[in-house]
């Protein structure tokens, strides 16, 4: 099967301006999720949709950050403006339902660095 | 709030030794336990899982070991392999389809 699809996979912006991340789950795959790495840390998740519903944004900074996910496939994750503390690696992951016998499966995620 | 630790930042083993990767959490609620490795450039990728109801899981030659009592899980491979060298990253769950909380990994590097 094909994997998790996500673009671009690198970018370099200014700080204050804005940036777009895309992913494509696994067909089939209800749950998606966002995921941000910072250098040196664990993967932290910003946002988890079940089919085009949001689940868990509980730490996404929604002052600057937002996603969606029109029609339960594809998402998009937005950050505008951008911070110098926001470079980080995007990650993006998906299952085929919430249960524990349903492993994440990632994406090679978006390298985003904030100068 | 760090509720999942990894306290060993890397570990170095001979090729056909046992590598030892060890995680600690501080949440109680946790019943739920997986590891990632993560190859540069690549996402992580699902290694092995293990729920609270048990204290052991074995798959070929990766078995992971829960403690809860110490709130302690480590994931033994035996016997190891230079293709094993790759961040490897423990990760907590409370209950089905909650968010999961990552330390903050161990480089395993393996030498021929």
């Amino acid at each position: 099967e094909a994997g998790v699809a996500q673009s671009p996979r690198y970018k370099i912006i200014e700080k204050r301006q804005s940036v777009a991340f895309w992913c494509n789950p696994i067909s089939g795959h209800a749950t998606l999720y966002w995921y941000q790495q910072i250098l040196g840390q664990g993967p932290k998740l910003l946002i988890q949709f079940q089919n085009n519903g949001v689940v868990d944004d509980s730490q996404l900074p929604k002052d600057r950050f937002s996603a969606e996910r029109l029609k339960g496939v594809d998402s998009t994750l937005k950050i505008q403006p951008a911070k110098l503390e926001d470079s980080a690696v995007y990650l993006c992951a998906s299952s085929s339902t919430q249960g524990y016998n349903s492993p994440l499966h990632f994406g090679n995620g978006t390298r985003l660095t904030v100068t | 709030d760090q509720q999942v630790k990894q306290n060993s930042p890397s570990l170095s083993v001979q090729e056909g030794r046992i590598s030892i990767l060890n995680c600690d959490y501080t949440n109680s609620m946790f019943d739920y336990f997986l590891w990632y490795k993560k190859y540069p450039a690549e996402g992580p990728t699902f290694l092995i899982s293990i729920s609270s109801i048990k204290d052991k899981n074995e798959d070929g030659r990766f078995t992971v070991f829960l403690n809860k009592s110490a709130k302690h899980l480590s994931l033994h491979i035996v016997p190891s392999q230079p293709g094993d060298s790759a961040v490897y990253f423990c990760a907590a769950s409370v209950g089905s389809g909650s968010r999961l909380t990552f330390g903050e990994g161990t480089q395993l590097t393996v030498n021929p």
